[in-house]
């Protein structure tokens, strides 16, 4: 099992350009979650999902949108890339009710917006 | 209130020693602790999960106190590989997400 993988791994962006970064996992996991990392603030949830079909907002949702098409994948999209937007990108997956099981994170994203 | 409030350290301390996190959350109502680690650019990987009656795994002992809201993770024997960083992490109110602390860094050195 690759568990959960994320592409891509590094990338750069001009202010304003779009890009949608992708999660997969092969653990047939129903929940998953996009978190950004900055230095200094710890993880904090962008949206996440509790099952294919549907989304939910987290604590930092703004600028972004996501979609569930698919169990196995999670993808999310930056419209406008703005310079605040810059910090390291976390998918996570978990079996279900999240809150009383592991979550499984990716290796990340890191994304530079210039 | 911060929802979850770790002390970030650094804690430097030398091969064998013991150290100690501290941790306090703000929802009287989570059912959910958990520590997990995180390696420098790495992805946060669960250490180990934080139960009412305390557990302990290895050189590794959590304990919750839920009358003060207050979780803590012991490491005993400190080895250079647990240099790392240490989330401290709580469900949300509604159950469906997890809530990160920002982490303590901890650095062991020989």
């Amino acid at each position: 099992n690759a568990g959960v993988t994320q592409t891509p791994k590094f990338r750069v962006l001009k202010t304003g350009q779009s890009m949608t970064l992708l999660c997969a996992q092969d653990m047939n996991h129903e929940y998953m979650y996009w978190y950004r990392q900055d230095p200094g603030m710890g993880l904090r949830l962008i949206h996440y999902s509790v099952g294919e079909g549907t989304t939910a907002k987290g604590e930092v949702p703004d600028g972004y949108n996501v979609s569930r098409l698919k169990k196995q994948n999670f993808l999310l999209g930056l419209e406008s890339a703005a310079p605040s937007q810059t910090s390291v990108y976390f998918c996570a997956s978990a079996k279900d009710g999240a809150a009383y099981n592991e979550q499984f994170f990716g290796p990340g994203t890191r994304l530079t917006v210039l | 209130r911060k929802e979850v409030e770790q002390d970030p350290g650094p804690f430097n301390v030398p091969e064998g020693a013991t150290v100690a996190f501290n941790c306090t959350y703000s929802n009287s109502a989570s059912q959910s602790f958990f520590w997990y680690r995180q390696d420098c650019r790495k992805e946060p990987k669960l250490l180990m999960s934080v139960y009412s009656s305390g557990n302990e795994d290895g050189r590794f002992t959590a304990q919750l106190n839920r009358a003060s809201q207050y979780i803590s993770l012991l490491i005993r024997d400190s080895k250079l590989s647990d240099s790392a960083t240490y989330l401290c992490v709580v469900n949300n109110q509604a159950g469906t997400a997890l809530i990160f602390g920002k982490g303590t860094t901890l650095s062991v050195s020989s």
